[in-house]
């Protein structure tokens, strides 16, 4: 299993719709998640950490399913600016106390009119 | 509070030239990392410093040294460049490589062609 496997894409959906993105993890030791968002052309930028108990920030829910190793990003009612690349990135222990991110190859949605 | 900035955002070199990336943050973060992004590849890890005063490889440090200047200064340095290092290259910074939280935040990138 590759280290961060996301939908490869891309995702086109009418403006309103909910769009759920998937991603597995091969790092059974990883402790912390990410959902990252890459406009066109830009840096990434921390969209929202994903915690066990699930999270959730305004329309968007993030979930971690622990034993399979699962991620998932859900947005609901869909914007023209949600239109980005979704990265899921996960931490690993690269040792003596530090810790690298791994990310995936990114998600690219497109919220169409 | 600028957050992470980068110079130069745009390069074209010719292969065999070298050149020095230059990435600075003022967040005051520990640690330091430089990825380089390319298309169908997604963000691959170069080289990162931990700390002030250490540098790590990463998975893809081939071609490239770095120096860690001191807290706010990370620099990637291509020797003798070539086409294969044509990309986006991102640097980035965390609060603490030990800290709970390991979020990293980017600069905006320098885009360097090599011909």
């Amino acid at each position: 299993r590759k280290e961060v496997e996301q939908d490869p894409g891309p995702f086109n959906v009418p403006e309103g719709a909910t769009v759920a993105f998937n991603c597995t993890y091969s790092n059974s030791a990883s402790q912390s998640f990410f959902w990252y968002r890459q406009d066109c052309r830009k840096e990434p930028k921390l969209l929202m950490s994903v915690y066990s108990s699930g999270n959730e920030d305004g329309r968007f829910t993030a979930q971690l399913n622990r034993a399979s190793q699962y991620i998932s990003l859900l947005i609901r009612d869909s914007k023209l600016s949600d239109s980005a690349t979704y990265l899921c990135v996960v931490n690993k222990n690269s040792g003596a106390g530090s810790y690298q991110l791994t990310f995936g190859k990114g998600t690219k949605l497109s919220v169409i009119p | 509070n600028a957050g992470v900035t980068q110079t130069p955002k745009f390069q074209v070199l010719k292969t065999g030239q070298s050149m020095t990336l230059q990435c600075a943050q003022d967040m005051n973060h520990n640690s330091m990392y430089w990825y380089r992004q390319d298309p169908g590849m997604g963000l691959r890890l170069i080289y990162y410093s931990a700390s002030e005063g250490t540098t790590d490889k990463g998975e893809v440090p081939n071609g490239y040294n770095v120096s860690r200047l001191n807290k706010r200064e990370f620099s990637l340095r291509l020797e003798s460049a070539a086409p294969s290092q044509t990309s986006v290259y991102f640097c980035a910074s965390s609060e603490a490589a030990g800290a709970l939280r390991y979020e990293q935040y980017f600069g905006p990138g320098t885009r360097l062609t090599v011909t």
